[in-house]
Protein backbone atom coordinates (compact mmCIF):
# COMPACT_ATOMS: atom_id res chain seq x y z
CA UNK A 1 0.00 0.00 0.00
CA UNK A 2 1.26 3.53 -0.71
CA UNK A 3 -0.01 6.91 0.52
CA UNK A 4 0.74 10.53 0.10
CA UNK A 5 0.22 13.26 3.23
CA UNK A 6 0.20 17.17 1.74
CA UNK A 7 0.49 19.32 4.48
CA UNK A 8 -1.31 22.46 3.61
CA UNK A 9 -3.76 22.57 1.51
CA UNK A 10 -3.16 26.73 0.61
CA UNK A 11 0.63 28.13 0.74
CA UNK A 12 1.12 32.18 0.20
CA UNK A 13 4.17 33.80 0.21
CA UNK A 14 5.16 36.67 -1.25
CA UNK A 15 6.99 37.33 -4.31
CA UNK A 16 10.91 36.53 -3.57
CA UNK A 17 10.84 34.70 -0.31
CA UNK A 18 11.01 31.10 0.55
CA UNK A 19 8.44 28.60 -1.35
CA UNK A 20 8.06 25.22 0.35
CA UNK A 21 5.77 22.53 0.21
CA UNK A 22 5.31 19.39 2.34
CA UNK A 23 5.20 16.19 1.20
CA UNK A 24 5.15 12.98 3.29
CA UNK A 25 4.72 9.79 1.90
CA UNK A 26 4.15 5.81 2.92
CA UNK A 27 5.26 2.95 1.09
CA UNK A 28 6.07 -0.76 2.06
CA UNK A 29 8.86 -0.71 -0.78
CA UNK A 30 11.14 1.25 -1.94
CA UNK A 31 9.11 4.30 -3.67
CA UNK A 32 9.09 6.56 -6.31
CA UNK A 33 8.51 10.27 -5.73
CA UNK A 34 7.42 13.20 -8.52
CA UNK A 35 6.12 16.39 -7.99
CA UNK A 36 3.67 17.67 -10.44
CA UNK A 37 2.77 21.17 -11.64
CA UNK A 38 -0.70 22.13 -12.65
CA UNK A 39 -1.53 25.79 -13.80
CA UNK A 40 -4.73 26.66 -14.24
CA UNK A 41 -7.13 24.94 -17.03
CA UNK A 42 -4.15 22.78 -18.08
CA UNK A 43 -2.67 19.47 -17.26
CA UNK A 44 -0.67 18.38 -15.01
CA UNK A 45 3.22 18.83 -15.65
CA UNK A 46 6.29 16.78 -14.04
CA UNK A 47 8.50 19.35 -12.27
CA UNK A 48 10.91 16.87 -11.04
CA UNK A 49 11.19 13.26 -10.16
CA UNK A 50 13.39 10.83 -7.71
CA UNK A 51 13.98 7.34 -8.37
CA UNK A 52 17.78 6.26 -7.51
CA UNK A 53 20.56 7.67 -6.81
CA UNK A 54 21.10 11.28 -5.13
CA UNK A 55 18.51 12.20 -2.88
CA UNK A 56 18.97 15.80 -3.42
CA UNK A 57 16.64 16.11 -7.54
CA UNK A 58 16.77 19.35 -8.89
CA UNK A 59 13.81 20.03 -12.05
CA UNK A 60 12.41 22.85 -13.36
CA UNK A 61 12.49 26.42 -12.75
CA UNK A 62 15.09 26.17 -10.52
CA UNK A 63 12.83 23.86 -8.03
CA UNK A 64 14.11 21.19 -5.51
CA UNK A 65 13.18 18.29 -3.68
CA UNK A 66 15.11 16.07 -0.96
CA UNK A 67 14.51 12.31 -0.37
CA UNK A 68 14.79 11.77 3.08
CA UNK A 69 13.73 8.33 3.93
CA UNK A 70 14.14 8.32 7.67
CA UNK A 71 11.36 10.99 7.40
CA UNK A 72 9.57 10.07 4.47
CA UNK A 73 9.50 12.82 2.99
CA UNK A 74 9.82 14.63 -0.25
CA UNK A 75 9.62 18.50 0.25
CA UNK A 76 9.87 20.70 -2.47
CA UNK A 77 11.50 23.89 -2.40
CA UNK A 78 12.18 26.97 -4.48
CA UNK A 79 14.55 30.01 -2.96
CA UNK A 80 12.41 32.67 -4.27
CA UNK A 81 8.81 32.76 -5.56
CA UNK A 82 8.30 34.55 -8.55
CA UNK A 83 3.79 35.39 -9.53
CA UNK A 84 4.33 32.99 -12.50
CA UNK A 85 4.69 30.24 -9.94
CA UNK A 86 1.13 30.47 -8.60
CA UNK A 87 -0.49 26.82 -9.59
CA UNK A 88 -1.16 23.96 -7.83
CA UNK A 89 1.22 21.67 -6.91
CA UNK A 90 1.29 17.67 -6.64
CA UNK A 91 3.21 14.82 -5.09
CA UNK A 92 2.67 11.53 -6.15
CA UNK A 93 4.31 7.97 -5.21
CA UNK A 94 4.66 5.22 -7.38
CA UNK A 95 6.03 1.66 -6.08
CA UNK A 96 9.25 1.00 -7.89
CA UNK A 97 7.60 -2.58 -8.55
CA UNK A 98 5.28 -1.27 -10.32
CA UNK A 99 5.44 2.03 -11.77
CA UNK A 100 2.37 2.15 -13.45
CA UNK A 101 -0.42 3.16 -10.58
CA UNK A 102 0.60 6.94 -9.02
CA UNK A 103 -0.99 8.09 -5.83
CA UNK A 104 -1.83 11.31 -5.74
CA UNK A 105 -1.60 14.12 -2.63
CA UNK A 106 -4.49 15.92 -2.19
CA UNK A 107 -2.89 19.38 -4.13
CA UNK A 108 -1.21 21.88 -2.41
CA UNK A 109 -2.42 25.84 -4.02
CA UNK A 110 0.42 28.19 -3.97
CA UNK A 111 -0.52 31.91 -3.59
CA UNK A 112 2.32 34.25 -4.59
CA UNK A 113 1.87 38.08 -3.22
CA UNK A 114 3.51 40.89 -5.34
CA UNK B 1 2.49 19.29 -32.21
CA UNK B 2 0.50 17.99 -29.12
CA UNK B 3 1.81 14.59 -27.24
CA UNK B 4 -1.60 13.88 -24.99
CA UNK B 5 -4.87 15.29 -27.08
CA UNK B 6 -8.26 15.49 -25.48
CA UNK B 7 -11.52 16.00 -27.38
CA UNK B 8 -13.55 18.07 -26.45
CA UNK B 9 -12.09 20.41 -24.09
CA UNK B 10 -15.70 21.86 -22.55
CA UNK B 11 -18.72 19.42 -22.42
CA UNK B 12 -21.98 20.87 -20.84
CA UNK B 13 -24.92 18.24 -20.91
CA UNK B 14 -28.32 17.44 -19.17
CA UNK B 15 -28.53 14.37 -16.48
CA UNK B 16 -29.35 11.20 -18.31
CA UNK B 17 -27.20 12.10 -21.26
CA UNK B 18 -24.52 9.60 -22.64
CA UNK B 19 -21.71 11.35 -23.36
CA UNK B 20 -17.83 10.36 -24.80
CA UNK B 21 -14.54 12.02 -24.45
CA UNK B 22 -11.67 10.77 -26.68
CA UNK B 23 -7.83 10.97 -26.02
CA UNK B 24 -4.69 10.36 -28.53
CA UNK B 25 -1.05 10.24 -27.72
CA UNK B 26 1.77 10.28 -29.91
CA UNK B 27 4.31 9.24 -27.51
CA UNK B 28 4.57 5.37 -28.37
CA UNK B 29 3.87 4.76 -24.79
CA UNK B 30 1.67 1.36 -23.91
CA UNK B 31 0.48 2.99 -20.82
CA UNK B 32 -2.70 5.13 -20.69
CA UNK B 33 -5.15 5.93 -18.27
CA UNK B 34 -8.05 8.36 -17.26
CA UNK B 35 -7.76 10.16 -14.34
CA UNK B 36 -10.83 12.43 -12.58
CA UNK B 37 -10.58 15.40 -10.72
CA UNK B 38 -13.16 16.94 -8.52
CA UNK B 39 -14.04 20.16 -7.57
CA UNK B 40 -11.76 20.58 -5.13
CA UNK B 41 -8.72 19.42 -7.37
CA UNK B 42 -8.37 15.70 -5.87
CA UNK B 43 -7.24 13.17 -8.61
CA UNK B 44 -8.28 9.88 -8.79
CA UNK B 45 -6.97 7.17 -11.14
CA UNK B 46 -10.07 5.48 -12.89
CA UNK B 47 -8.49 2.93 -15.68
CA UNK B 48 -5.30 2.15 -17.27
CA UNK B 49 -5.24 0.53 -20.06
CA UNK B 50 -1.82 -1.32 -21.37
CA UNK B 51 -1.26 -2.28 -24.96
CA UNK B 52 -5.06 -2.05 -25.65
CA UNK B 53 -5.59 -4.36 -22.29
CA UNK B 54 -7.33 -3.29 -19.50
CA UNK B 55 -5.33 -3.28 -16.44
CA UNK B 56 -6.79 -1.06 -13.99
CA UNK B 57 -10.34 -0.46 -12.76
CA UNK B 58 -10.76 1.30 -9.57
CA UNK B 59 -14.40 0.75 -8.50
CA UNK B 60 -15.90 3.24 -11.04
CA UNK B 61 -19.58 2.65 -12.06
CA UNK B 62 -20.53 0.37 -14.80
CA UNK B 63 -21.63 3.95 -16.05
CA UNK B 64 -18.63 4.91 -16.88
CA UNK B 65 -16.48 2.52 -19.87
CA UNK B 66 -13.23 2.86 -21.63
CA UNK B 67 -12.44 1.94 -24.95
CA UNK B 68 -8.75 1.31 -26.29
CA UNK B 69 -9.15 1.10 -30.33
CA UNK B 70 -5.53 1.03 -30.61
CA UNK B 71 -2.61 1.96 -28.45
CA UNK B 72 -2.66 5.61 -29.47
CA UNK B 73 -6.08 6.18 -28.15
CA UNK B 74 -8.27 5.40 -25.21
CA UNK B 75 -11.48 6.66 -25.19
CA UNK B 76 -14.25 6.93 -22.30
CA UNK B 77 -17.73 6.91 -22.74
CA UNK B 78 -20.22 7.64 -19.95
CA UNK B 79 -23.88 6.33 -20.05
CA UNK B 80 -26.84 8.32 -18.03
CA UNK B 81 -24.96 11.19 -16.89
CA UNK B 82 -25.10 12.67 -13.31
CA UNK B 83 -24.97 15.46 -11.60
CA UNK B 84 -22.35 13.87 -9.68
CA UNK B 85 -19.84 13.13 -13.12
CA UNK B 86 -19.35 16.44 -13.15
CA UNK B 87 -15.82 16.89 -13.22
CA UNK B 88 -12.67 17.38 -15.28
CA UNK B 89 -11.20 13.80 -16.60
CA UNK B 90 -7.57 13.73 -17.39
CA UNK B 91 -6.18 11.43 -20.40
CA UNK B 92 -2.32 10.62 -19.56
CA UNK B 93 0.41 8.21 -20.40
CA UNK B 94 3.06 6.56 -18.99
CA UNK B 95 6.39 6.71 -19.68
CA UNK B 96 8.39 3.96 -20.88
CA UNK B 97 10.72 1.91 -18.59
CA UNK B 98 10.16 1.78 -15.04
CA UNK B 99 10.40 5.43 -13.99
CA UNK B 100 6.76 5.94 -13.84
CA UNK B 101 6.32 9.84 -15.12
CA UNK B 102 3.10 10.31 -16.02
CA UNK B 103 2.35 13.29 -19.25
CA UNK B 104 -0.88 14.25 -19.13
CA UNK B 105 -3.68 16.16 -21.51
CA UNK B 106 -4.92 19.10 -20.80
CA UNK B 107 -7.76 17.81 -19.58
CA UNK B 108 -11.70 17.86 -20.38
CA UNK B 109 -14.07 19.35 -18.44
CA UNK B 110 -17.58 17.94 -17.96
CA UNK B 111 -20.94 19.75 -16.53
CA UNK B 112 -23.55 17.56 -15.96
CA UNK B 113 -27.02 20.11 -15.70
Amino acid sequence: AQSVTQLGSHVSVSEGALVLLRCNYSSSVPPYLFWYVQYPNQGLQLLLKYTTGATLVKGINGFEAEFKKSETSFHLTKPSAHMSYAAEYFCAVTRNTNAGKSTFGDGTTLTVKP
Amino acid sequence: DTAVSQTPKYLVTQMGNDKSIKCEQNLGHDTMYWYKQDSKKFLKIMFSYNNKELIINETVPNRFSPKSPDKAHLNLHINSLELGDSAVYFCATLSGGRTGELFFGEGSRLTVL
